[in-house]
């Protein structure tokens, strides 16, 4: 059965620095998401992606972040200088029926920032 | 805003009880979705919900979507081990297909 994976599945990094968080969506969908969950709390959306743009953002998704899809396979999330309050598993989700359909969510990349 | 309240935060239930969680919104909603959170796993689809009253079923796991669209309840009937997990209902606002989940209910199931 098709998934999505992610990678990588755990990344530790310091305060101020860059990361990139890899998503391969499955192969022939259309919608992707990105959501984070802090531990012991809900999920919480950060941004939806179509048509190689981003076609929602939340109010987490700051000018800190950035989505890309390089290429026809890889869906990234990249926070440019992380904080301590970015420590959270990231999900990345992807649909391919439309929207308002049913979200397949990766494994998640727990990120930690010290 | 947009934005569900769910209930209870916490269920813990012995084997072969029913269990009950409820997702309420103060706005009408389009449709809805549950998703199942095993013990540091990642959602999982259930089921979506798209007509006002609509009732489905999987299993042993009843989904109901209220007459005002406004709610919406799953309910496990003899639950088991294997439910173990948090349940979060997910309205999907707009067009974009974002998820929006409620707090979720943790279910703890003991034998």
């Amino acid at each position: 059965e098709p998934e999505v994976t992610q990678t990588p599945s755990h990344q530790v990094t310091q305060m101020g620095q860059e990361v990139i968080l890899r998503c391969v969506p499955i192969s022939n969908h259309l919608y992707f998401y990105w959501y984070r969950q802090i531990l012991g709390q809900k999920v919480e959306f950060l941004v939806s992606f179509y048509n190689n743009e981003i076609s929602e953002k939340s109010e987490i998704f700051d000018d800190q972040f950035s989505v890309e899809r390089p290429d026809g396979s890889n869906f990234t999330l990249k926070i440019r200088s992380t904080k301590l309050e970015d420590s959270a598993m990231y999900f990345c989700a992807s649909s391919g029926e439309g929207a308002a359909y049913e979200q397949y969510f990766g494994p998640g990349t727990r990120l930690t920032v010290t | 805003g947009q934005q569900v309240m769910q209930i209870p935060q916490y269920q813990h239930v012995q084997e072969g009880e029913d269990f009950t969680t409820y997702c309420n919104s103060s706005t009408t909603l389009s449709n809805i979705q549950w998703y199942k959170q095993r013990p540091g796993g990642h959602p999982v689809f259930l089921i979506q919900l798209v007509k006002s009253g609509e009732v489905k079923k999987q299993k042993r796991l009843t989904f109901q979507f209220g007459e005002a669209k406004k709610n919406s309840s799953l309910h496990i009937t003899a639950t088991q081990t294997t439910d173990v997990g948090t349940y979060f209902c997910a309205p999907i606002y707009n067009q974009g297909g974002k998820l929006i989940f409620g707090q979720g209910t943790e279910l703890s199931v003991k034998p």
